[in-house]
């Protein structure tokens, strides 16, 4: 069975830095490109970075290009997301995902992690 | 950058009616359209994908349609339990994606 399991969210004062974690299991992590999606309170989704499965490439939304830094530790299986200078438009639940919907029409997602930028 | 446009972006029906959402792509994006659906305080959840294909386990009542820049998720009679909001999402340049503003569904 996969399962994600995000942590590492949290209350962080705007300009700080924050690093997700994504433990996975039940599948060859290394196998698969990972992403997180993130949603404000209220909100919709946003997709927010993906890592292609060796960790080589990197792929980023304008909204989080330059602060955010996606990496991979397929000897953990863990995918994590480092977030610096944040601000208050960041705080939302961060799901990490496993896209397969063009190879196998199906995806995994996590439960999420809330993270609050608030002073 | 390709953006989704979803319409409307809420809607109140009756029990047993047909409901259609409607997903604009602003360049074609062959059939790479998928449709989510997220419950209250719940993760997101695939209904259909290239289109039209049903996620297994879906019930039939949903459908969806559409190929290039114009796509329709369509729920064939509403229940109690469809109640939530519906995303559409374009995976054309995966692993990036980008998402639809959601459709949000409620009951009259």
């Amino acid at each position: 069975e996969v399962q994600l399991v995000e942590s590492g969210g949290g209350l962080v004062q705007p300009g700080g830095s924050l690093r997700l974690s994504c433990a996975a299991s039940g599948f060859t992590f290394s196998s698969y490109a990972m992403s997180w999606v993130r949603q404000a309170p209220g909100k919709g989704l946003e997709w927010v970075s993906a890592i292609s499965g060796s960790g080589g490439s990197t792929y980023y939304a304008d909204s989080v290009k330059g602060r955010f830094t996606i990496s991979r530790d397929n000897s953990k299986n863990t995918l994590y997301l480092q977030m610096n200078s944040l601000r208050a438009e960041d705080t939302a639940v961060y799901y990490c995902a496993n896209p397969r919907i063009a190879a196998a029409g199906t995806d995994y997602w996590g439960q999420g992690t809330l993270v609050t930028v608030s002073s | 950058d390709i953006q989704m446009t979803q319409s409307p972006s809420s809607l109140s029906a009756s029990v047993g009616d047909r409901v259609t959402i409607t997903c604009r792509a602003s360049q074609g994006i062959s059939n790479y359209l998928a449709w989510y659906q997220q419950k209250p305080g719940k993760v997101p959840k695939l209904l259909i994908y290239a289109a039209s294909t049903l996620q297994s386990g879906v019930p039939s009542r949903f459908s969806g349609s559409g190929s290039g820049t114009d796509f329709t998720l369509t729920i064939s009679s509403l229940q109690p339990e469809d109640v939530a909001t519906y995303y559409c999402q374009k995976y054309n340049s995966a692993p990036e994606v980008t998402f639809g503003g959601g459709t949000k569904v409620e009951i009259k």
